[in-house]
């Protein structure tokens, strides 16, 4: 079983729909969550970062994690074609651990 | 506040050559990590480097190799070259406890 599993894509939407992107982990001691974007010939950008469970806002973007099912989410609220971009999910066991990446969907808001 | 420097941007070589790539990190930053980038397999955690030790390593071959110097930048070399071997190379930095990572642009590296 992979490390992270992430929903597989690509995914269109028109503009401002919700969108709701989705991993699965297998071990519970990874304690760090994170989401990236990466845009077309650039490296992965921090998008998000979480700890814990729970809910994290950042405008339009909210992470959510929930460590009893091992499931982490990001909701894009209001979607702009400018958010056309790959989405990873990351997560890592502790400060000192290296970051897993999921294979990452494909997000395209059309106008 | 420059980001993540990674050279070159493109890079063709020849199977059974051997190549290196360089990575210069966020000032300050001590940590610096390399990630393998293809379609099919997503980004693959290759080996990171702290202080000039290296504190982490993937699942790959010996031919990849790294190393970290005094001031922090890091390179990666791979001998041998295969035709897998073609793939974006991705440099990532952080601080030395940092959650995320700041990632370069990456080597776009295509071995015929």
């Amino acid at each position: 079983q992979k490390e992270v599993e992430q929903d597989p894509g690509p995914l269109s939407v028109p503009e401002g729909a919700i969108v709701s992107l989705n991993c699965t982990y297998s071990n519970s001691a990874f304690q760090y969550f994170m989401w990236y974007r990466q845009y077309s010939r650039k490296g992965p950008e921090l998008l998000m970062y979480t700890y814990s469970s729970g809910n994290k806002e950042d405008g339009r973007f909210t992470a959510q994690v929930d460590k009893s099912s091992k499931y982490i989410s990001l909701f894009i609220r209001d979607s702009q074609p400018s958010d056309s971009a790959t989405y990873l999910c990351a997560i890592r066991a502790g400060a000192n651990s290296k970051l897993t990446f999921g294979k990452g969907i494909t997000l395209s808001v059309r106008p | 506040k420059a980001g993540v420097t990674q050279t070159p941007r493109y890079l063709i070589k020849t199977r059974g050559q051997q190549v290196t790539l360089s990575c210069s990190p966020i000032s300050g930053h001590r940590s610096v990590s390399w990630y393998q980038q293809t379609p099919g397999q997503g980004l693959q955690f290759l080996f990171e480097y702290f202080s000039e030790t290296q504190r982490n390593k993937g699942n790959f071959p010996g031919r990849f190799s790294g190393r970290q110097f005094s001031n922090s930048r890091s390179e990666m070399n791979v001998s041998t070259l295969e035709l897998g071997d073609s793939a974006l190379y991705l440099c990532a930095s952080s601080l030395a406890q940092g959650p995320g990572y700041t990632f370069g642009s990456g080597t776009r590296l295509t071995v015929v």
